[in-house]
């Protein structure tokens, strides 16, 4: 079945470090990627996204890389900040429909001050 | 920036009552879908709802549940006899094909059955 998942639950990084956060898909069919960024008590907020035509899309200070290859996906934070801290979601989809988008199981990213 | 805003924020409920959940989408979107998300957990697909009809639905979206788009603003999620494990926060979302943004998530209603 398709799934997606996450390699760390947790991380925590000193302020002004970068971050890393990475994520595994199952279903070879998936060709859009979205990453969204949980904060206590909110809905998911969306961040970036890439289509699996691409293996590198760039944000203010994020960045997400697709590995077809290997079904992997990451983001990355520049220079993480405290308000970075949340809940990390991937999830994905096929482009051609949109039925849904499934998530993983979330990355909680907390910065050290 | 456009939102999804959903109602109540957090509605209490006592076991076997029915509930309705609203939400109104972004007004040129045209997919509207409800999640779930218990404790801790991840985020889970209810249902997708697509030219005034469901166009999928999880395993977990049984009979108990149903939705609608009464008008051309709100889009309801109705669990007609909640459980105790309905227990949740449930986000409501919409997209417009085409537009590269994901999907716009609302706030979410903290649903307590008690």
């Amino acid at each position: 079945g398709e799934s997606v998942g996450l390699h760390l639950p947790t991380l925590s990084v000193q302020e002004g470090d970068n971050s890393i956060i990475n994520c595994a898909y199952s279903n070879s069919a998936s060709d859009y990627f979205i990453w969204y960024k949980q904060e206590s008590g909110k809905g998911p907020q969306f961040i970036i996204d890439i289509r699996s035509n691409m293996d590198k899309r760039q944000g203010q200070r994020v960045t997400v890389l697709l590995n077809k290859t290997v079904k992997h996906l990451s983001l990355q934070i520049a220079a993480t900040q405290p308000g970075d801290s949340a809940v990390y979601f991937c999830a994905e989809n096929r482009v051609a429909s949109y039925d849904k988008v499934i998530f993983g199981p979330g990355t909680s990213l907390s910065v050290i001050p | 920036e456009p939102e999804v805003t959903q109602t109540p924020s957090h509605q209490v409920t006592q076991m076997g009552q029915e509930v309705i959940l609203r939400c109104v989408p972004i007004s040129n979107h045209l997919y509207f879908y409800w999640y779930r998300q218990i404790l801790g957990q991840k985020v889970e697909f209810l249902v997708s709802f697509y030219n005034n009809e469901i166009s999928e639905k999880s395993e977990i979206f049984d009979d108990q549940f149903s939705v609608e788009r009464p008008d051309g603003s709100n889009f309801t999620l109705k669990i007609r006899s909640t459980k105790l494990e309905d227990s949740a926060m449930y986000f409501c979302a919409s997209s417009h094909p085409g537009q590269g943004d994901g999907y716009t998530f609302g706030s979410g209603t903290r649903l307590t059955v008690v």
